[in-house]
């Protein structure tokens, strides 16, 4: 099926240390959805994108709807060990929601 | 409210076999939604439903079926079990259907289903 471009795949950083990933799309999305998923568990949505150009903070992570609408990026600062999880992107053309594209995933590792 | 919430959390069946997962959307939300997240990867679309009726259905074949109920829960049945249905089913739920902006999607736990 089709996915999103998610990079890096993985990252080991060092607690405090600021991190980034993005997403890219060959079509153009109506809204993107951050989600963080830890093992055994389902995603858990950190934050929504709706508007092109819109920047949104949720805590000590931040994420922006590209102005293509082809893209995405997230960010968190000052990493903490329990930021450890994998990290994706998803996206949909529709007007709603679904159905929802995703990434492979972004694995990170907080080095304490 | 309770979130999402998915049964059973785990399951082992054989291959040719028949499973049902079942899933409570949370409190007020219409739409429902089935993806398959095999290891390694992000989760694939199966189906949406919205007031019972199907609004969306991904690549998947006809032995994956699924219905939603008049109290907007829902079942997602697989039959003939092959080994690469082995995978976490994650249900979704959210507001609305298509064609309402500005809504979010919140995931269940998800059911594991392993089939040897």
């Amino acid at each position: 099926g089709q996915q999103l471009n998610q990079s890096p795949q993985s990252m080991f950083i060092q607690e405090g240390e600021d991190v980034s990933m993005n997403c890219t799309s060959s079509s153009i999305f109506n809204t993107w959805l951050w989600y963080k998923q830890d093992p055994g568990e389902g995603p858990v949505l950190l934050i929504a994108l709706y508007k092109a150009g819109e920047l949104t903070s949720n805590g000590r992570l931040t994420a922006q709807f590209g102005i293509t609408r082809k893209d995405s990026f997230l960010n968190i600062s000052a990493s903490i060990p329990s930021d450890v999880g994998i990290y994706f992107c998803a996206g949909t053309t529709n007007s709603g929601n679904t159905p929802l594209v995703f990434g492979k995933g972004t694995r990170l590792s907080v080095i304490a | 409210d309770a979130g999402v919430t998915q049964s059973p959390t785990h399951l082992i069946k054989t291959r040719g076999q028949h499973v049902t997962l079942r899933c409570s959307p949370i409190s007020g939300h219409k739409s429902v939604s089935w993806y398959q997240q095999v290891l390694g990867q992000g989760p694939q679309f199966i189906f949406q439903y919205y007031e019972k009726e199907e609004r969306g259905r991904g690549n998947f074949p006809d032995r994956f079926s699924a219905r939603q109920f008049p109290n907007y829960s829902s079942e997602l049945n697989v039959n003939a079990l092959l080994l690469g249905d082995s995978a976490l089913y994650l249900c979704a739920s959210s507001l609305a259907g298509r064609g309402i902006s500005g809504n979010t999607i919140y995931f269940g736990e998800g059911s594991w289903l392993t089939v040897v």
